[in-house]
């Protein structure tokens, strides 16, 4: 089983330099979304979605782009890298339909940025 | 807004002692509770969840918790702890009427000495 899949697991930008994190799950989960883990902050909330074509905000969504066109995939996009997007990045999915609400995980993208 | 402490930033117990880790929350609704521990190196897997009902909760690996309305609490307990049980565990919380928005705790490491 497949799940949720993350790619890339690891990148190195230079300020100011672009990328995509993909991810993507086959559970035909409405809910996705993306959390950054730093030491001493848990995991934040960046953007989210409820289903295709429906994404909000998070508690730090600033520097990060998302779209949802398929129900399937949840890009996150860095226009712009900066240092302090340095971190580790989770992607999760959950089904809101008679689910139990649990959060499935991606295995993580850890992105540096010089 | 929703919002999640954990007062202990890091916990060292001896293997076969008995485990607590605290967590409050900050929810002006019902609120979903959840425990999730992540591995070194490892994506989070799912403890425990509280949605409703009984208020002491079953997980996995012989976990319990205690959802205590009063005290906004929901905290984490073990009766003997094993050295596999070194890693790090975030408590959650998420809207009842929904799954968005779920919104971690910073975080406590346990170290597990024999």
């Amino acid at each position: 089983n497949a799940g949720v899949t993350q790619t890339p697991k690891f990148q190195v930008l230079k300020t100011g330099q672009s990328m995509t994190l993909q991810c993507a799950q086959d559970m035909n989960h409405e809910y996705m979304s993306w959390y950054r883990q730093d030491p001493g902050m848990g995991l934040r909330l960046i953007h989210y979605s409820v289903g295709a074509g429906i994404t909000d905000q998070g508690e730090v969504p600033n520097g990060y782009n998302v779209s949802r066109s398929t129900t399937e995939d949840f890009p996150l996009r860095l226009l712009s890298a900066a240092p302090s997007q340095t971190s580790v990045y989770f992607c999760a999915s959950t089904s809101r339909r008679g689910g139990t609400g649990e959060l499935f995980f991606g295995e993580g993208s850890r992105l540096t940025v010089l | 807004a929703q919002s999640v402490t954990q007062p202990d930033i890091h916990i060292t117990v001896s293997e076969g002692a008995s485990l607590e880790l605290r967590c409050n929350y900050s929810y002006g609704a019902t609120p979903y509770l959840f425990w999730y521990v992540q591995s070194p190196g490892q994506g989070l897997q799912l403890l425990l969840k509280y949605f409703s009902g009984d208020t002491l909760v079953q997980g996995i690996k012989g976990f319990e918790a205690e959802f205590k309305r009063s005290q906004s609490s929901f905290n984490l307990r073990k009766p003997s702890v094993h050295w596999s049980d070194a890693a790090e565990y975030f408590c959650a919380v998420g809207a009842k009427t929904s799954y968005d928005k779920v919104i971690f705790g910073p975080g406590t490491s346990l170290s597990v000495i024999p």
